[in-house]
């Protein structure tokens, strides 16, 4: 079964506006990552979540997890074509779950 | 260091071969994750390793899969016999628990075609 669950599964959004994702997970996380991926390519670390309550920011994307470490969101802020791609939540890889099973983000000029 | 390296990156087999896709770590990671990823159904682990001994390969799909880690820079991910619905990327990652953080860095995938 997936542990994890992403939403939504597409995003359009046009150049310069915000946009979220959310992942959500029956029980609670042990370290939650963030990853994108780029069509034909590996998966990229963005970022990781250990601790309940724990924001993170790099450049214009941020990462939240919630207090009960089950639900983590992905912000980012004025998107610009290079967000584009598939971006997946992923559980700490020593607890052998599966990943999300993505959102794909397209940006419009 | 040249990151996770993958081969074949592209595969197109007919049904009932066998396939074997190859996986160097990058140095020092001890463990070795497989993953498969569809449409359907995300990315999926298949098994791990730590220290070259299999971990959980409770992903395993079915006997027709095996996978090895004969060394700490080398492991193979087989299928034998094939099945069209066994086409999918599959990817490699390793990550080391020394450094803490368990961040995976990931192979550039092999994407195979079962006719």
């Amino acid at each position: 079964s997936q542990e994890l669950e992403q939403s939504p599964q597409s995003l359009i959004v046009q150049e310069g506006k915000n946009l979220t994702i959310n992942c959500t997970s029956s029980k609670t996380l042990y370290g939650l990552y963030w990853y994108k991926q780029k069509y034909g390519e590996g998966l990229i670390f963005l970022m990781m979540l250990q601790k309940g309550g724990e924001e993170k920011s790099h450049e214009k994307i941020t990462a939240k997890l919630d207090e009960k470490k089950q639900q983590s969101s992905l912000h980012i802020t004025a998107s610009q074509p290079s967000h584009a791609g598939i971006y997946l939540c992923g559980p700490n890889p020593g607890y052998a779950l599966n990943f999300g099973k993505g959102t794909s983000l397209l940006v419009t000029p | 260091d040249a990151g996770v390296i993958q081969s074949p990156r592209h595969e197109v087999t007919e049904m009932g071969q066998e396939v074997t896709l190859r996986c160097k770590p990058i140095s020092g990671h001890d463990y070795l994750f497989w993953y498969r990823q569809t449409m359907m159904r995300g990315l999926e682990l298949l098994i791990y390793f730590n220290n070259n001994v299999p971990i959980d390969d409770s992903g395993m799909p079915e006997d027709r899969f095996s996978a090895k880690m004969p060394n700490a820079s080398f492991s193979t991910l087989k299928i034998q016999p094939s099945e069209p619905r066994d086409s999918a990327v599959y990817f490699c990652a390793s990550t080391s628990t020394g450094a803490g953080a368990n961040v995976l860095t990931f192979g550039a995938g092999s994407r195979l075609t079962v006719l």
